[in-house]
């Protein structure tokens, strides 16, 4: 199985701040890279597919890049509705993994 | 609206069965592939299987191979996964989810529903 490995685990921020996740594939997964937002009691929230395509009526703060192997999740100026747990997934492989998950909170 | 509703999920011992549910409505649900996610409590999401528009196609993750089942009746707009010789490490959270691919290939998981719980303990 391909692994995703996030980091970091978790994050401090501040209402306003930027902040990058980063996600790594144990192997090249080409753009097959998507990103949600998963709050307390909640599904998860489809935010980025093909690692840099914004999912409809997410705001435009958040922005995903990459491809191969590494990539990155970035919020340009954190809002209050933003703390949340944040997951990368790759769809390459017909054995779909997660990363384990970046959890932003409040400073 | 777009939705995606489970049910089916309860308590249930150890090498017991259940079958879970997912019914769509609001999109041509013959259309899409479509996943089980699962997240155990306070862990993260773990993929369990997927399957194509059609039925043609269907994968697994290991931990669940041979023990689970997805299937879809596109007659009744409806996704399962029927569940056997449960395990104490399968408790968790059970979302269904559609692809955001053209039904016969992977792509991102665009509309969840709002899971069905399902606990296995003596």
């Amino acid at each position: 199985d391909i692994q995703m490995t996030q980091s970091p685990s978790s994050l401090s921020s501040s209402v306003g701040d930027r902040v990058t996740i980063t996600c790594r594939a144990s192997q090249s997964i080409s753009s097959n890279l998507n990103w949600y937002q998963q709050k307390p009691g909640k599904a998860p929230k489809l935010l980025i597919y093909a690692a840099s395509s914004l999912q409809s009526g997410v705001p435009s703060r958040f922005s995903g890049s990459g491809s191969g192997t590494d990539f990155t999740l970035t919020i340009s100026s954190l809002q209050p509705e933003d703390f949340a747990t944040y997951y990368c997934q790759q769809s390459y492989s017909t054995s779909i993994t997660f990363g384990q998950g970046t959890r932003l909170e409040i400073k | 609206q777009v939705q995606l509703v489970e049910s089916g999920g309860g308590v249930v011992q150890p090498g017991r069965s259940l079958r879970l549910s997912c019914a769509a409505s609001g999109f041509s649900f013959r259309s899409y592939g479509m996943h089980w996610v699962r997240q155990a409590p306070g862990k993260g999401l773990e993929w369990v299987a997927v399957i194509w528009y059609d039925g043609s196609n269907k994968y697994y993750a290991d931990s669940v191979k041979g023990r689970f089942t997805i299937s879809r009746d596109n007659s009744k707009n409806t996704l399962y996964l029927q569940v056997n010789s449960l395990r104490a490490e399968d408790t968790a959270v059970y979302y269904c989810a559609r692809d955001h691919g053209d039904g016969a290939t992977l792509s991102a998981f665009d509309i969840w529903g709002q899971g069905t719980m399902v606990t296995v303990s003596s």
